[in-house]
């Protein structure tokens, strides 16, 4: 079946801007997570979502990063703001159940931001 | 302190041979799982290996398999019979907790393993 997919690979903004980031999860997997990485680590949590609510957002960085995912699915990461320090790929992931299971990984976004 | 160690930021072996990335762990929990993942130049994570700290055999996956020494804390993953599209960033991950909290990974900086011809 499908894996993860995100959109868009690549993404090039202006310090300042809004960006959207999307994130489809396979299908049927309740539990979704955003992961950042920056150049030479290992990803960073930054949400999980279940079903359509944010069960922890402790990762993320500050009020400028926002996260959804309104009908269980499909999640948009947004970014007011961006500063040259957020550009990293970020990495949505997703698991049948959260608990005790594999999380499977998409493609990520490459964000630059200049 | 680092929950996840790797202390090898690159590694070399020659195609067909066998090859350790090592992983240590730092946790005070009891209920823990262990993975390993695979990053190819083109970014994706690949789910490998997964250890639970209650399994008591050493998880296999065809030619990866996990060597497991729970009291040394660590989770090295061995690669037989190396082959060149094994080339790529490995990463080492811990989920600790049960229940509810059972879910973030935490991952290590990464080992970039070249495999040469």
């Amino acid at each position: 079946g499908a894996g993860v997919s995100q959109t868009p690979s690549n993404k090039v903004t202006e310090k300042g801007k809004y960006v959207e980031l999307r994130c489809d999860p396979i299908s049927g997997h309740t539990a979704l997570y955003w992961y950042r990485q920056s150049l030479g680590q290992g990803p960073e949590f930054l949400i999980y979502f279940q079903g359509t609510g944010a069960a922890d957002d402790s990762g993320l960085p500050n009020d400028r990063f926002f996260a959804v995912r309104p009908e269980g699915s499909v999640s948009t990461l947004k970014i007011q703001r961006t500063e040259r320090g957020d550009s990293a790929v970020y990495l949505c992931a997703s698991s049948l159940t959260p608990t005790g299971e594999t999380q499977y990984f998409g493609p990520g976004t490459r964000l630059l931001v200049l | 302190a680092q929950k996840i160690t790797q202390t090898q930021p690159g590694m070399f072996v020659q195609e067909k041979e066998a090859v350790t990335l090592d992983c240590t762990y730092d946790t005070s929990d009891q209920s823990y799982g262990l993975f390993w993942y695979k990053q190819p130049s083109s970014g994706e994570m690949i789910f490998l290996i997964y250890q639970g700290s209650y399994d008591e055999q050493n998880a296999t996956e065809g030619r990866y398999s996990l060597n497991f020494q729970k009291a040394r804390k660590s989770a090295n993953l061995v690669i037989s019979a190396s082959q060149l599209g094994d080339s790529a960033m490995y990463f080492c991950a811990m989920r600790e907790g049960r229940g509810g909290s059972n879910y973030k990974l935490t991952f290590g900086k990464g080992t970039l393993l070249t495999v040469n011809p």
